[in-house]
């Protein structure tokens, strides 16, 4: 059974700062890899979206590298800005033919100014 | 252009009532999946629509629930005699319905409350 587990569950981080959020997942067998971000009161956005194929994408200050053999991915958010606080969750699509996805708790995000 | 819109965005019931969510997908989108977020959780997989039926409702919790999408397009979430545990948002995605590669796009979601 497909696990995805978050560390760490919350992180506080002066204004301007780089961060790294990391994700793992326990069967290596997956299609992608997404990286969304929730919003208080709001639905779920996407933020970048790794095919099985590749090792990384990036979008802007946002960063998400994927290494399927060893169950990990981490998003890298590059001059970090309060308006990037926020709930990021990570999630995969199983190594089957479901479409469902499987997320993590995700990582509660706060940018102090 | 619109986005996928579910009502109510808030619902409080009580112990043993019945409750619909509606979901209103992105036009055009034939696979939609209802997802249910309990407070700091992810999202769990409850059900997945490709067009009018149930492709895998293997995450439905019990027969207390159960989905609908008559006509391929908007689609409800019905739940009886609601339990306290029952309480979370519940997520509402839709996407094209290509295959795995789709991107879901979610709604705001409708925060369900059983006192």
């Amino acid at each position: 059974k497909q696990e995805v587990t978050q560390i760490p569950a919350a992180l506080s981080v002066p204004e301007g700062e780089n961060l790294v959020l990391n994700c793992s997942f326990t069967d290596s067998a997956i299609y992608n890899l997404q990286w969304f971000r929730q919003d208080p009161g709001k639905g779920l956005t996407s933020l970048l979206l790794i095919q099985s194929s590749q090792r990384e994408q990036t979008s802007g200050r946002l960063n998400a590298s994927l290494d399927k053999s060893s169950g990990r991915s981490t998003l890298y958010i590059a001059a970090s800005q309060p308006g990037d606080s926020a709930t990021y969750l990570c999630a995969v699509r199983p190594g089957n033919r479901d479409d469902k996805i499987i997320f993590g708790k995700g990582t509660r995000l706060h940018i102090l100014p | 252009g619109a986005g996928v819109s579910q009502t109510p965005s808030n619902k409080v019931t009580e112990k043993g009532k019945y409750v619909e969510l509606r979901c209103d997908p992105i036009s055009g989108h034939t696979a939609l999946y209802w997802y249910r977020q309990s407070l700091g959780q992810g999202p769990e997989f409850l059900i997945y629509f490709q067009g009018t039926g149930a492709a895998d409702d293997s995450g439905l919790p019990n027969d207390r629930f159960f989905a609908v999408r008559p006509e391929g397009s908007v689609s409800t979430l019905k739940i009886q005699r609601t339990e306290r545990g029952d309480s979370a948002v519940y997520l509402c995605a839709s996407s094209l319905g290509q295959g795995i590669t789709d991107t879901q796009y979610f709604g705001p979601g409708t925060r369900l409350t059983v006192l």
